[in-house]
């Protein structure tokens, strides 16, 4: 199975900061990374498909990066509406697999 | 909106059986591919199963393979998951998620969950 391991967890940052979550593919993935966004209580929205692609409705201040083994999701401007747990999914191979999650928080 | 109401879940002592169901709305569902992913408490997301437009694929996690059958009922609008003998570690939120029309590679809309509780 393909390990996604998320760092760092969690993340405290302040409002208005630039905040980056990494996730490592134990192999490679080629462009098969998706990112997702769970705010506490609700069920998880796609946030970036194909490693950089907004979803539809999804503010500009997010973005993806990244090739291979290494990726990056970016959050430029922290808002409070941004205080969610995030998860990188890979597409690769089956079983499909989740990162461990990254619970970004406000100072 | 794409609207995805999950239902049958419930509290099912170990070795038990449930079945579950998704009730989708405001979209083609016959032309998608359906998931069930599930979130134990206080964890993370696991990906379950997954099922093709025609039900002709199906793919599962292997901690759950021979137990889960998912299935679909494409004139009734439905996605399924037949879950037998239930362990304790199957206890979780399980979410009725909608795919791509070309596979399973992403989940663009989720349901809001059906809680599975395994205990005796």
């Amino acid at each position: 199975d393909i390990q996604l391991t998320q760092s760092p967890s969690p993340l405290s940052a302040s409002l208005g900061d630039r905040v980056t979550i990494t996730c490592q593919a134990s192999q490679d993935i080629h462009t098969s990374l998706n990112w997702y966004q769970q705010k506490p209580g609700k069920a998880p929205k796609l946030l970036i498909y194909d490693i950089s692609n907004l979803h539809k409705g999804v503010p500009s201040r997010f973005s993806g990066s990244g090739s291979g083994t290494d990726f990056t999701l970016t959050i430029r401007n922290l808002q409070p509406d941004d205080v969610a747990t995030y998860y990188c999914q890979q597409y690769d191979d089956l079983p499909l697999t989740f990162g461990g999650g990254t619970t970004v928080d406000l100072k | 909106e794409v609207q995805l109401v999950e239902s049958g879940g419930g509290l099912v002592q170990p070795g038990g059986s449930l079945r579950l169901s998704c009730a989708a709305s405001e979209f083609p569902f016959s032309g998608y591919w359906m998931n069930w992913v599930r979130q134990a408490p206080g964890k993370g997301l696991q990906w379950v199963a997954s099922i093709k437009q025609d039900g002709s694929d199906k793919y599962y996690v292997e901690s759950v393979k021979g137990r889960f059958t998912i299935s679909r009922d494409n004139a009734k609008n439905s996605l399924y998951l037949e879950m037998n003998s239930l362990r304790a570690d199957d206890t979780a939120l399980y979410y009725c998620v909608r795919g791509l029309s070309i596979g399973y590679d992403l989940f663009d809309s989720w349901g809001q969950g059906t809680l599975v509780t395994v205990s005796s």
